[in-house]
């Protein structure tokens, strides 16, 4: 199976930059996502990424390292509405389909 | 562009009774995923269909639980008899196959279910 790991819970400030990491162990890696939660909504879709490196996307940047079984989420010109859950969630295998999720990290924006 | 319709959005039952979660993908998706999530054990894959077909329902907690695809435009999830402990948010998800894997999952806004 899979093991992700993420930080529980992250604080920053608005305007600031915050890294949110995740690692994981797998075989048969084939992508890493990444989805946004708001309280009381469902995950919608952040960034993917498959191949080593950083895909950059307005403020949002997500970077992967296979070696390393690394992942991160870069929030740039942090807004209040940034705050939300941020789950890591990893494909194995081309044509399954299945991807399994992180806990996900809750980020706080503070004035 | 119609996304994934769930329904009900809320549901409150006693224990002991049937519950039908019902979820429409959106058109043109092959997967469909049944989630459950909670604040203890976060979000949790129950069960996924391909082209209709179950393919890994190794999630799908115990008997209790069943989940259905009669065709690619609706499925079911049912908990019969439904206890407490299944009290949870409910998600239904569906996506493209994509040959380069990059689809995501789109998720539907869920079914809050409370076992009283």
């Amino acid at each position: 199976g899979q093991n992700i790991d993420q930080p529980t819970e992250m604080t920053a400030t608005e305007g600031a930059i915050v890294q949110i990491n995740c690692t994981y162990q797998t075989s048969g890696f084939n992508g890493l996502f990444w989805y946004q939660q708001h309280a009381g909504e469902a995950p919608t879709f952040l960034s993917y990424n498959v191949l080593d490196g950083l895909e950059e996307k307005g403020r949002f940047s997500s970077f992967l390292s296979r070696s390393k079984g690394y992942s991160y989420l870069l929030l740039k010109e942090l807004q209040m509405k940034d705050s939300a859950s941020y789950l890591c969630a990893v494909r194995v295998n081309t044509n399954a389909g299945k991807s399994t999720f992180g806990d996900g990290t809750t980020l706080t924006v503070k004035p | 562009d119609a996304g994934v319709i769930q329904s009900p959005r809320h549901e409150v039952t006693e224990m002991g009774q049937e519950v039908t979660l019902r979820c429409k993908p959106i058109s043109g998706h092959d997967y469909l995923f049944w989630y459950r999530q909670t604040m203890m054990r976060g979000l949790e894959l129950l069960i996924y269909f391909n082209n209709n077909v179950p393919i890994d329902d190794s999630g799908m907690p115990e008997d209790r639980f069943s989940a259905k695809m009669p065709n690619a435009s609706f499925s079911t999830l049912k908990i019969q008899p439904s206890e407490p402990r299944d009290s949870a948010v409910y998600f239904c998800a569906s996506s493209m196959r994509g040959v380069y894997s990059n689809q995501p999952q789109h998720f539907g806004d869920g079914t809050r279910l409370s076992i009283l």
